[in-house]
């Protein structure tokens, strides 16, 4: 089974910061990629995602992500970090009708 | 106002009891999803629906149980069976197909198992 993985657990930035999450994953086939974010007591919701095209996807708030295929990474950034940033990002990928989700890693961004 | 509400927020049950955890979405897609999610461990699919009296195992699907009678409901049962119950709950939807569509997520549930 493939598997997705999030090297950093928890990331503590200043506002105004760069940010780059990584996201990793093991299927060698045709992948769907997406980014989800969880903000402190709201749902669940889709940041980006990437089906096909241009390998560098922009989504909301000033998120892009970057598919690179020979690295199997999706990794998120954003120039400049503010406060409202600080939540859970998921990177999910799906392979093979395989749906995996990565462990997550917490964004605190300080004022 | 459309979305995916799930009841109640917080669950507790006493250990060999069964619950059962409710999902319901007014958005008229056809797909439903069920995640576990525990910490450190991301989302793990229990049970997916893709059509109504229709639905597959994910990952972890031993000691759940679904039904999909209508569109707009998906219920995961946790039977006494699931040796680790103690967990957050997501249900999601999409409008159709196999996980390759956006999915929406309700607010999940946390269940205690005492």
């Amino acid at each position: 089974a493939q598997s997705v993985s999030q090297h950093n657990h928890h990331v503590i930035l200043s506002e105004a910061a760069s940010l780059e999450l990584g996201c990793n994953y093991s299927y060698g086939g045709t992948v769907n990629l997406f980014w989800y974010v969880q903000y402190p007591g709201q749902h669940l919701q889709l940041l980006l995602k990437y089906f096909s095209g241009d390998p560098l996807v922009k989504g909301i708030k000033g998120f892009e992500a970057e598919f690179i295929k020979s690295k199997f990474s999706f990794n998120l950034r954003k120039p400049s970090v503010q406060w409202s940033d600080t939540a859970e990002y998921f990177c999910a990928v799906m392979g093979n009708n395989d749906m995996r989700f990565g462990a997550g890693t917490r964004l605190t961004v300080k004022p | 106002d459309g979305g995916i509400t799930q009841s109640p927020k917080y669950l507790f049950r006493k250990e060999g009891q069964n619950v059962t955890l409710s999902c319901e979405q007014n958005l008229n897609h056809d797909a439903m999803y069920w995640y576990r999610q525990d910490p450190g461990q991301g989302l793990r699919l229990i049970y997916y629906s893709q059509i109504v009296n229709d639905f597959q195992k994910g990952d972890i699907a031993e000691g759940y149980s679904v039904s999909r009678e209508k569109k707009e409901s998906f219920p995961l049962t946790v039977t006494s069976a699931q040796k680790n119950p103690t967990a957050f709950y997501l249900c999601a939807s999409s409008i159709a197909g196999y996980l390759d569509n956006e999915q929406f997520f309700g607010p999940g549930t946390r269940l205690t198992v005492l």
